[in-house]
């Protein structure tokens, strides 16, 4: 079974400072994708960055990138520069093929003016 | 991305009643997922919704407490049946594929926010 777990239930950063969130796996797939969603009180989920497993580079979007490290089936996200409208509820996500996803119980991250 | 229109967006329902939600998609997709987030949880899989055939529903739920329609490739419903005050949760639709076809990505609706009394 594939479990995905984030250790970090909430966090809080300074406006324009860097923060980490961490999620961990657990997979015996060898071929898959991970995402990091957002979820802002407007409750649309939102997606940040996603991550193929087989390409070892590691995605960036903008002021996000994640740190992939398949051996560890670690993948966390670096949000930079942090803004006031990245408060939000942020979930990883691992997919394998037929598209079945799972999702992380989320850490709630606040940005302090 | 694939754009995702849901409604109602909330609704308060009595207990024992029914509320069917619906969900368009702005390019046909093969697969249609319902999911529901409960109060300070992460999202859980109710079922797949395939265009022609019966949804197939995740451990814990039934088609009797949430039938699914999927009558074409845009659209697909919801209904939450018989409802008590532990169905209050939020039920996102999402697809996995966007308008070019790749099918790695999910895609979600702004939800539904469900309070039974």
């Amino acid at each position: 079974a594939q479990t995905v777990t984030q250790s970090q239930p909430e966090m809080s950063v300074q406006e324009a400072e860097t923060v980490t969130l961490s999620c961990t796996y657990d997979t015996s797939e060898n071929n898959y994708y991970l995402f990091w969603y957002k979820q802002p009180p407007s409750r649309q989920m939102i997606l940040v960055i996603r991550q193929e497993a087989y390409k070892q580079q590691n995605a960036t979007e903008n002021r996000f990138s994640v740190n992939f490290q398949k051996a560890a089936k670690s993948f966390s996200l670096k949000i930079s520069d942090s803004q006031l409208g990245d408060t939000a509820m942020y979930f990883c996500a691992f997919m394998k093929r037929g598209n079945q996803f799972y999702f992380g119980t989320g850490t709630s991250l606040t940005v302090i003016p | 991305s694939a754009v995702i229109s849901q409604k109602p967006s909330r609704d308060i329902c009595q207990r024992g009643t029914s509320l069917t939600i619906q969900c368009q998609v702005d390019s046909q997709v093969t697969m249609m997922f319902w999911y529901r987030q409960q109060p300070g949880q992460s999202l859980t899989l109710i079922a797949t919704a395939n265009q022609g055939s019966e949804a197939t529903y995740e451990s814990g739920f039934v088609i009797d407490k949430f039938p699914i329609s999927r009558p074409n490739l845009t659209f697909s419903t919801l209904t939450v049946s018989n409802m008590s005050p532990e169905d209050s949760s939020i039920y996102l639709c999402s697809v996995a594929q966007d308008p070019q076809g790749a099918r790695e990505k999910l895609f979600f609706g702004s939800g539904t926010q469900l309070s039974v009394l």
